[in-house]
């Protein structure tokens, strides 16, 4: 069974449009994370969260929204789309303190915006 | 500022090679080095760590990384590759202390593994 659910896999949207990525955990970790991969760009941290309260944003821009109303769940809200933003999104969660170097990855959302 | 440089974007060996991937970092603080693996298609899946102690660490699937402080890299080897072992490799740091766990990955390295 997934341990890390991403939903959609695909996503398509438009220039201005706004969408939720999904991402819920079975591990019973604490800490959650986003990072995002594009073809210019490595492997980019964008969040951390633990016990559900923003531990660190790395995100330049407030279009991106992470949201947590479970503590096993952290989707990620983003409004006014940008063809720049089209990249895969990955979700990740670790324990909170100590074992954070060792994240598991969610299988990831690909984000194309047209 | 933490830093990670994987020098090789790709490497091709055959199947039974040894292969070593190369990583350097530059960070002025107590941190956490780890590899993680990413298949086509996939997410990331850690493969090993190290902290402090001996600087041969194993990790999963006959993987070891060596970590240098003299010359800050933390190399991952492994004796006889597998085609299954074809993927995407990613050195990564996180700092020890402060709390927000974030991973800086290097930009990583395509292993390719010719039957």
């Amino acid at each position: 069974d997934p341990k890390i659910i991403q939903k959609p896999k695909y996503l398509v949207a438009v220039t201005g449009s706004e969408k939720i990525l999904i991402c819920e955990q079975y591990l019973g970790h604490n800490a959650m994370y986003w990072y995002r991969q594009s073809a210019k760009k490595p492997l980019e941290f964008m969040f951390s969260y633990s016990y559900q309260k923003l531990m660190d944003n790395q995100t330049a821009s407030s279009r991106f929204q992470p949201q947590s109303s479970k503590k096993n769940h952290l989707d990620l809200q983003i409004t006014a789309l940008k063809p720049d933003d089209s990249a895969t999104y990955f979700c990740a969660s670790s324990h909170p303190t100590g074992g954070g170097y060792e994240q598991y990855f969610g299988p990831g959302t690909r984000l194309t915006v047209l | 500022t933490q830093t990670v440089s994987q020098s090789d974007a790709h490497v091709t060996v055959f199947e039974g090679d040894s292969v070593e991937l190369r990583c350097n970092y530059s960070y002025g603080g107590s941190i956490y080095l780890s590899w993680y693996i990413q298949h086509h298609g996939r997410g990331l899946q850690f493969l090993l760590k190290y902290y402090s102690g001996n600087p041969v660490v194993q990790g999963v699937n006959g993987f070891e990384a060596e970590f240098s402080k003299s010359d800050s890299s933390f190399h991952l080897r492994k004796a006889s590759v597998h085609w299954s072992d074809s993927a995407v490799y990613f050195c990564a740091v996180t700092m020890a202390t402060g709390g927000n766990n974030k991973l800086t990955f290097g930009q990583g390295t395509v292993l390719s593994v010719i039957p």
